[in-house]
């Protein structure tokens, strides 16, 4: 069964700071896989994805992402970040067809002053 | 409508009581999800659905939750007896039938529907 991992529980970063999120994933394939964001008390807004081609992705909010085959990962960057920033990140993998996302447990970002 | 709509934003009950969890899926979108997020950080697949018809329950707990989705309704996930257990938020989520059946799944998620059973 796929599965995914958020290596980093909580990361703490200073605003303006540039922020790198680990997002690995076990699968035999190439599953399609997503960021998800979800601010305190809201529901879960999609940041980007990856369903083929450029493994480099840009989404929402000045987002980017990188698909590694070789290392089975996906890790969510940002140049520098906003206070606006610090919210709950989720990875999320589904392989084909109708199958549900599989999520990672993921990181709490917080960013000081 | 253009976004998934869950209704009530949040439900309050009693052990032992029932709860009844609404979502509206985006127009057009025939695929619904059911998911459960515990301790703010863990999301659980518990039931989908392909229009009217159960697609995977492999995650519903066997008993006391049930689900609909009947057409012209809303959807609807209903928890029988309620257990302290079952606290936690129920997000919805909805995906387009062509991007499915391309492989390629894109979900739009409701703002969830947070239960609290005391």
């Amino acid at each position: 069964a796929q599965s995914v991992t958020q290596p980093d529980i909580h990361i703490t970063v200073s605003e303006g700071a540039s922020l790198e999120l680990r997002c690995n994933y076990s699968y035999g394939a190439t599953p399609y896989l997503f960021w998800y964001v979800q601010s305190p008390g809201q529901g879960l807004q999609l940041l980007l994805k990856y369903f083929s081609g450029d493994t480099l992705v840009q989404g929402i909010k000045g987002f980017e992402a990188e698909f590694k085959r070789s290392q089975s990962s996906f890790n969510l960057r940002k140049p520098s970040v906003h206070w606006s920033d610090a919210a709950e990140y989720f990875c999320a993998v589904v392989v084909s067809g109708n199958t549900p996302l599989v999520f990672g447990k993921g990181t709490r970002l917080s960013v000081i002053a | 409508g253009e976004e998934v709509a869950q209704t009530p934003k949040h439900l309050v009950r009693g052990e032992g009581q029932k709860a009844k969890l609404y979502c509206a899926p985006i127009k057009g979108h025939s695929y619904v999800f059911w998911y459960q997020q515990v301790l703010k950080n863990e999301f659980k697949f518990l039931i989908s659905f392909q229009n009217e018809n159960v697609f995977d329950e492999t995650g519903m707990p066997k008993e006391r939750f049930s689900a609909k989705c009947l057409p012209n309704s809303p959807c609807s996930l209903e928890i029988q007896a309620t257990k302290l257990e079952d606290s936690a938020v129920y997000f919805c989520a909805s995906s387009h039938p062509e991007r499915v059946w391309q492989g390629a799944k894109e979900a739009f998620f409701g703002q969830g529907t947070r239960l609290t059973v005391v």
